[in-house]
């Protein structure tokens, strides 16, 4: 397996801008977990999945930022409008089943000027 | 509430020194894992190990080693006759029944000099 695959790997954009973030897990885990690292907050969990359905998304600083899994090997996060405050790189992670380590992508470093 | 504390921010030592990274976690549940994970300085995220809160057994895997003692709420991880290579980003994360995905701690960087 290729591991969890994430696209754009760098993301510079425009404030205002509407950004898309998109993720592969690899096939058969039923997890998909989207962390965001920053300097100044760390690795900080956005939101997770189960079996594609939104489990826990108190993590998503606001509304400006949705995620959605429409089926088990694609899911997206998106930013709109983007602000500065939103550069950061963009983790997708998945694993088999709970509490087992998570497999990260290579992160989307985005920037917003 | 979770939450795991690495209060080492960087650590420097010189080759062949062995290494010790402190992480401290707190947790309601009786049931929780322990993780860590390595971040080099090209960004991605590697899986080191997995524990479960009712296995305290230390266990090794080469240089690496890891001691957690549940009296103590820590999970420390040690490098012996640290290498080069082994300078990175050093995470320690846990999840629980409550939170079911991985909160980590700030991390520590470790900067091993030749």
């Amino acid at each position: 397996d290729a591991g969890v695959i994430q696209s754009p790997r760098h993301e510079v954009t425009e404030m205002g801008q509407e950004v898309t973030l998109r993720c592969k897990p690899i096939s058969g885990h039923d997890y998909l977990f989207w962390y965001r690292q920053t300097m100044m907050r760390g690795l900080e969990l956005l939101i997770y999945f189960n079996n594609n359905v939104p489990i826990d998304d108190s993590g998503m600083p606001e509304d400006r930022f949705s995620a959605k899994m429409p089926n088990a090997s694609f899911s997206t996060l998106k930013i709109q409008p983007s602000e500065p405050r939103d550069s950061a790189v963009y983790f997708c992670a998945s694993s088999p089943t709970v509490n087992t380590e998570a497999f990260f992508g290579q992160g989307t470093r985005l920037t917003v000027v | 509430a979770q939450k795991v504390t690495q209060a080492q921010t960087e650590i420097s030592v010189v080759e062949k020194e062995d290494v010790t990274l402190d992480c401290v976690y707190e947790t309601r549940d009786t049931t929780y894992y322990l993780f860590w994970y390595k971040q080099p300085p090209s960004g991605e995220l590697v899986f080191l190990i997995r524990r479960n809160s009712f296995d305290e057994q230390n266990e090794i895997s080469g240089r690496y080693s890891w001691n957690f003692q549940k009296s103590t709420s820590s999970f420390n991880f040690t490098i012996t006759a640290s290498q080069v290579v082994d300078s990175a980003v050093y995470f320690c994360a846990l999840s629980d029944t409550g939170r079911r995905a991985l909160t980590f701690g700030s991390g520590t960087r470790l900067q091993v000099q030749p």
